[in-house]
């Protein structure tokens, strides 16, 4: 089975850095995405980790322990667009096997 | 643009009406996927089409019926839905590689069922 546990919501300050947890237990596991979606919006892709270690993309980061099952989404300077849900998504081992976490909705407040 | 696009993006239907949602692709890919997503739950994948072939139904109840007459199209009909039926319903393209495959997201038709 599938069990993915992400914060429910986040606030944090403009400028501010902030990171969000993913733990996740997945039957089989190839791979981590994260994907940002503001309301009303398509989710779009931000980052996918397949090796432990930290991935950086500019002011977004994410890590993998794959030995822990546990993710984190690192995000600097954060301006009052990244205010959306951010959704973690472990991939199984099967193709096709997205599964998404509830998301954990971030503010960002002046 | 995600280069993913769905019509129509607000529908509203009785319980009795019979209506479908539509779903074109432009990126190339092989694989389109339909997910619903209800208030405060996680993305819940409904239909996998690889190649045209349905390759993934996750226990979705009849009244909701896929089509994928070629890659770039996707349809979902939809016949004597229920109000729990209401939410989100969004579909997905990827390029089947083997590989990691990132899902690129059509903006989604907002569903209520009355």
């Amino acid at each position: 089975g599938q069990n993915i546990d992400q914060p429910t919501e986040m606030t944090a300050t403009e400028g501010a850095i902030v990171q969000i947890n993913c733990t996740y237990q997945t039957s089989g596991f190839n791979g981590l995405f994260w994907y940002q979606q503001h309301a009303g919006e398509a989710p779009t892709f931000l980052s996918y980790n397949v090796l432990d270690g930290l991935e950086e993309k500019g002011r977004f980061s994410s890590f993998l322990s794959r030995s822990k099952g546990y993710s984190y989404l690192l995000l600097k300077e954060l301006q009052m667009k990244d205010s959306a849900s951010y959704l973690c998504a472990p991939e199984g081992a099967g193709s096709y096997q997205l599964t998404f976490g509830k998301g954990t909705k971030l503010s960002v407040i002046p | 643009e995600t280069g993913v696009t769905q019509t129509p993006r607000h529908l509203v239907m009785g319980m009795t009406n019979k209506k479908s949602l539509k779903c074109e692709q432009h990126l190339g890919h092989n694989a389109m996927y339909w997910y619903k997503q209800s208030a405060k739950k996680p993305l819940e994948l409904m239909f996998v089409y690889s190649l045209e072939e349905r390759v993934e139904n996750n226990s979705v109840p009849s009244r909701f019926s896929p089509e994928c007459p070629n890659s770039s199209h996707l349809f979902l009909h939809l016949h004597t839905l229920q109000p729990e039926d209401s939410a989100l319903y969004l579909c997905a393209s990827s390029q089947q590689t083997g590989g990691a495959e990132t899902q690129y997201f059509g903006p989604g038709t907002r569903l209520l069922v009355l």
